[in-house]
């Protein structure tokens, strides 16, 4: 089954600085990755995804880039702000009908946004 | 506001005894999973159901149990629990199979095994 790792655990960074998650995946059939937040006692928030088919999307101060090659996927936060600290997880799916579209996710990255 | 609504929100149990938590979809969804979260830890899939039928199954004992209703709100039953039961479980709904749907989760139930 799919296996998907994710560094670092915890990441700690100034406000304003950038953040950069890095997730690998085991499977080559997967070709969907989304990206949730989760805050204390929150439920899992989808804050961006991208398919097989591209590369790289950006939306405001995220992006998120694809290497189906290396099977690795990345999370890029520019300009964080203490808001965004959070658990941040990757996830990985199979597109097939037939496999539904269960996610195996990534075991997350704590961030911490220093003023 | 995703709409995916669970209950009950918390839940402390005895080892042993048996649990059943609920989940209503977002409206229009017809696919629900389940994923236990345990403290400090990713989400784990459990089992997933499509139209009132599972559809793939993670590597959960057969004590871990669900159904789908026809209006596509699905239970999760657990029996005999167990003390590493104890954890955050997770419902989400998504438009569908396959394709890369979006899914979108509730707000959890936190379950208390002691």
């Amino acid at each position: 089954g799919e296996n998907v790792e994710q560094h670092p655990s915890t990441l700690s960074v100034q406000e304003g600085d950038s953040a950069v998650i890095k997730c690998t995946y085991s499977d080559s059939a997967s070709n969907y990755f989304p990206w949730y937040k989760q805050e204390l006692g929150k439920r899992p928030q989808l804050i961006i995804d991208i398919r097989s088919n591209v590369g790289e999307k950006k939306d405001q101060r995220i992006a998120v880039t694809l290497n189906k090659t290396a099977k690795h996927f990345s999370l890029h936060i520019t300009e964080t702000q203490p808001e965004d600290s959070a658990v941040y997880f990757c996830a990985a799916s199979g597109s097939f009908k037939a496999a539904g579209n269960k996610l195996t996710f990534g075991g997350g990255t704590r961030v911490l946004v220093k003023p | 506001e995703t709409g995916v609504t669970q209950s009950p929100t918390h839940l402390i149990k005895t080892r042993g005894q048996q649990v059943t938590l609920r989940c209503s979809s977002q409206s229009g969804h017809n696919t629900v999973s389940w994923y236990q979260q345990a403290l400090g830890q990713g989400p784990q899939f459990i089992f997933q159901y499509y139209r009132e039928e599972e559809n793939g199954r993670g590597n959960f004992p057969p004590r871990f149990s669900g159904l789908q209703f026809p209006n596509y709100s699905s239970e999760l039953n657990v029996n005999a629990l167990e003390l590493d039961d104890s954890a955050l479980y997770l419902c989400a709904s998504s438009l569908g199979l396959g394709g890369g749907y979006e899914q979108y989760f509730g707000p959890g139930t936190r379950l208390t095994v002691t």
